[in-house]
């Protein structure tokens, strides 16, 4: 079974510094990997995602993600966090078999607070 | 840009009512997903449908739980007879035919008293 670990469940950034939130996947099969956002009594929103094409990909509100084979890996950063990043962010992995429809495993979460 | 839609946005019921809760997905997607967050947790998939069958389910999903698309754009999940721990936040979720994205709505807040 597929399963995603997210490293630090709060992580607490300066704004203006780095943002690193780290996923961890288990796969038999290279997956589909997502990052979605949820911000404060809102649903959740794609971020970005990878499906075997270029390893880094890049997201909305300049968030971007490597995904890492070797490493089972696929985290996400933006280079200097802003105030309205603070919200709950989530890896997700659908697979196996690469297709529609297949349903998403979420890692745990990580909420990010930015301090001014 | 389109959305899924969601509603109630919250719902608080007895423990041993029936619930429904009502889904409006993107106009031209075809797959249909329900997840929950319970307080604290992972979100979990509960079940994905699509051609008007469910397509794949998980070990909560059990005999308590259906889903429906009752017209050409709502779908629908049915508790049977809530029990406390089915308080959750559900989402709804559709994709398109050929995309592996899902679109998720804002969520129910389902309290069970």
């Amino acid at each position: 079974a597929q399963s995603v670990t997210q490293l630090g469940s709060h992580v607490s950034v300066s704004e203006g510094a780095l943002v690193l939130l780290r996923c961890n996947y288990s796969s038999s099969v290279p997956p589909y990997l997502f990052w979605y956002v949820q911000y404060p009594n809102q649903g959740l929103q794609l971020l970005l995602k990878y499906t075997s094409a270029a390893t880094l990909v890049k997201g909305i509100n300049d968030f971007e993600a490597e995904f890492k084979k070797s490493e089972t890996s696929f985290h996400l950063t933006k280079p200097s966090a802003h105030m309205s990043d603070a919200a709950e962010y989530f890896c997700a992995v659908s697979g196996p078999i690469k297709a529609a429809g297949n349903k998403l495993t979420f890692g745990g979460g990580t909420r990010v607070l930015v301090k001014p | 840009e389109p959305e899924v839609t969601q509603t109630p946005s919250h719902q608080v019921t007895q423990m041993g009512q029936e619930v429904i809760l009502r889904c409006v997905p993107i106009s031209n997607h075809l797959y249909f997903y329900w997840y929950r967050q319970i307080l604290g947790q992972k979100v979990e998939f509960l079940v994905s449908f699509y051609n008007n069958e469910i397509s794949e389910k998980s070990e909560i999903f059990d005999d308590q739980f259906s889903v429906e698309r009752p017209d050409g754009s709502n779908f629908t999940l049915k508790i049977r007879s809530t029990k406390l721990e089915d308080s959750a936040m559900y989402f709804c979720a559709s994709s398109d035919w050929d995309s592996d994205t899902q679109y998720f709505g804002p969520g129910t807040r389902l309290t069970v008293l």
